[in-house]
């Protein structure tokens, strides 16, 4: 079952902040999370495993919801290089098969 | 360190042929897993190769089939194909571990194949 993420598009100004949501109807063992830039691959930001570990990179962080099935994806102070399409990808119960939502476009302006 | 190569970048098929792409994992990588990407979607599970076998599969017909080879190297065939067919296919490897998806995927930059 495909992850549903929202909100399916969003628009920011430069320095302002963002949450994308991913969530699945089916426990989950680990989730996700990358971004694709128009026209090129998808690249790797983290991955959060069972557990509801936070983690962070810089100013991009995301948390795992183990009771809700539910992971988010924080985007703080955001620069003009965060622009793409976010991917989650879940994965159930050690299945070494990651599913991807239909992803989230952001665009952020000057 | 090269990471993931795909061949070719571009193809130009008609309905009914047949096409093989070609993926080489990135160094030290063992698993190889194929997508499908339609304009202005997510990547869509095709299957997945590990010790040159077919471990996952995603809900694409037998047209789609794959091969994993010695040096982890892979292929998607996809026959008697149709204009629906028409995506960027996607090449992901990771190292498989014992505990599951803790290790990320390194993407190619894909094959886009057109059906006419």
């Amino acid at each position: 079952q495909q992850p549903v993420q929202s909100p399916q598009a969003v628009i920011l100004r430069e320095g302002e902040d963002a949450v994308i949501n991913c969530s699945s109807s089916k426990a989950l063992y680990s989730v996700h999370w990358y971004r694709q830039k128009h026209g090129e691959a998808p690249v790797f930001l983290m991955i959060l495993l069972k557990g509801g570990e936070q983690k962070g990179h810089e100013k991009i962080s995301a948390s795992f919801n183990e009771k809700k099935q539910q992971s988010s994806l924080y985007l703080t102070a955001s620069q003009l290089s965060y622009s793409g399409t976010y991917f989650c990808g879940t994965e159930g119960d050690s299945s070494y098969k990651l599913i991807f939502g239909s992803g989230t476009r952001l665009l952020v302006r000057p | 360190d090269a990471g993931v190569t795909q061949s070719p970048t571009h193809l130009i098929k008609t309905r009914g042929q047949q096409v093989t792409l070609r993926c080489s994992p990135k160094s030290g990588h063992d698993t190889v897993s194929w997508y499908q990407q339609a304009l202005g979607q997510g990547p869509q599970f095709i299957f997945q190769y590990y010790e040159e076998e077919e471990r996952q599969r995603g809900n694409f017909p037998d047209r789609f089939s794959g091969h994993q080879f010695p040096n982890y190297s892979s292929e998607l065939n996809v026959n008697a194909l149709l204009l629906g067919d028409s995506a960027l296919y996607l090449c992901a490897s990771s190292l498989r571990t014992s505990s599951s998806y803790n290790s990320p995927l390194h993407f190619g930059n894909g094959t886009r194949l057109t059906v006419t």
